[in-house]
């Protein structure tokens, strides 16, 4: 198994410029997860998704946000406008399904913007 | 929401000894306790995980206690090893999905 593939693994973009992430979760997982790593906030859950469907995305920082799911081997993460806050590292992560499956994490996208 | 404290920050210790990492919890109802290990320039990965009706849980060098009373829960790595050089994270949840991190351990095993 490939495990979750991530791209771009690194991303260097000015601020006021459009950013796409995009995962591909292990195949036949139905849960998805973004989450963002900083040195200040560490760990975060950003937004989960269940059968393609976002059941939580409390953890959203703002408008500036949006993650989509089109189908079940396919999530996006966008920022529009980007910022330097929103340096870090984001994570995606899938699972089998909800009560009690493991999260296998991807190897992330280090985001930089100037 | 949960809050979940993690100590020490950083941990050394000689090839061979043990390692011990401590977590506290503020939420009562929360009842999965998963610790993942994060490799330079890797996402994390599940190395144990335990339950709230389980006190003790162990693979091979690697055992994971949990106090619901006291509210806390601890790694313990026995027989460090150079590869066991990371930072680690323990992790609470509610309902299994909504994981809150612990602010991680960096352990830096000496050969």
């Amino acid at each position: 198994d490939a495990g979750v593939i991530q791209s771009p693994r690194h991303e260097v973009t000015e601020m006021g410029q459009e950013v796409t992430l995009r995962c591909k979760p292990i195949s036949g997982h139905n849960s998805l997860f973004w989450y963002r790593q900083t040195m200040m906030r560490g760990l975060e859950l950003l937004i989960y998704f269940n059968n393609n469907v976002p059941i939580d995305d409390s953890g959203m920082p703002e408008d500036r946000f949006s993650a989509k799911m089109p189908n079940a081997s396919f999530s996006t993460l966008k920022i529009q406008p980007s910022e330097p806050r929103d340096s870090a590292v984001y994570f995606c992560a899938s699972s089998l399904g909800v009560i009690g499956e493991t999260q296998y994490f991807g190897p992330g996208t280090r985001l930089l913007v100037l | 929401g949960e809050n979940v404290e993690q100590h020490p920050s950083t941990l050394s210790v000689q090839e061979g000894d043990s390692a011990v990492i401590k977590c506290t919890y503020s939420d009562s109802a929360s009842n999965y306790f998963p610790w993942y290990k994060q490799e330079l320039g890797k996402g994390p990965q599940l190395i144990i995980d335990i339950r709230s009706n389980v006190g003790e849980k162990k693979d091979q060098r690697i055992a994971v206690t949990l106090n619901k009373t006291a509210k806390h829960f601890s790694l313990h790595i026995t027989e460090t090893q150079p590869e066991d050089s990371a930072v680690y994270f323990c992790a609470a949840s509610i309902n299994d999905y909504k994981l809150s991190f612990g602010a991680g351990t960096t352990v830096t095993v000496r050969a």
